[in-house]
């Protein structure tokens, strides 16, 4: 099972782009990469999965290099409503060996005026 | 559609007492899971399951059990609370193939044993 590390902790002004970087070297063949966002007193919400290379959709940008031992979560013009916990999550569902998916610590992004 | 649907929302306990949170998916999904989550914490996985029928442990499996009778319903049960159990607790809900890591979660059971 792939172990993710994400720092603790980011601040950011409205406005700016935020990049959210998580660590996985043990990442296996199989194993997608997703992203979560949490509010506080609410369960995780999806945000964005990826495989390899760049996917984007209509609230962020996901940065796949080729050794797919890290991502980046990127989070253009923030404003406070983005401030919030991101977690990055890495697991394979493909097999039986799948469904133990595991989170790190994640990232808490505070948004500042 | 409701998507995932935790009860109770809330409850309290004293150390010793029984009690089961039950969690409901109307997406057909296929795997379920139950994380607790501590102050200012993370998620950690308690029990999750692959199918109807099957169940297995997670990263802090001890003092709670599981069933999966129905593949629309995974119950998760405290048979002697204990303080150390106070938490909130998610249940989610994801589907077979590559939207498998896609959890959809639950608003979330606030737990206090007292």
């Amino acid at each position: 099972l792939a172990k993710t590390t994400q720092p603790i902790s980011m601040d950011s002004y409205e406005g700016q782009e935020v990049n959210i970087t998580c660590s996985h070297n043990n990442i296996a063949t199989n194993d997608y990469i997703t992203w979560y966002q949490q509010f506080p007193s609410q369960g995780p919400r999806f945000i964005i999965q990826g495989y390899k290379t760049k996917v984007t959709n209509e609230v962020a940008s996901l940065f796949i290099p080729a050794d797919r031992k890290s991502s980046t979560l990127s989070l253009p013009r923030v404003s406070l409503s983005d401030t919030a916990v991101y977690y990055c999550l890495v697991g394979d569902m493909k097999n039986n060996q799948g469904g133990k998916l595991i989170f790190g610590q994640g990232t808490e992004l505070s948004v500042k005026p | 559609n409701a998507g995932v649907t935790q009860t109770p929302k809330f409850r309290v306990l004293k150390t010793g007492q029984s009690m089961t949170l039950l969690c409901a998916q109307d997406m057909n999904h296929e795997y379920m899971y139950w994380y607790r989550q501590d102050p200012g914490m993370g998620l950690r996985l308690i029990h999750y399951s692959v199918g109807e029928g099957t169940t297995a442990k997670g990263e802090v499996p001890d003092g709670y059990n599981v069933s999966r009778l129905k593949k629309q319903n995974f119950l998760l049960g405290l048979e002697s609370a204990a303080p150390s159990q106070t938490s909130v607790y998610f249940c989610a809900s994801s589907q077979i193939g590559a939207g498998a890591n896609v959890l959809t979660f639950g608003a979330g059971s606030r737990l206090t044993v007292l």
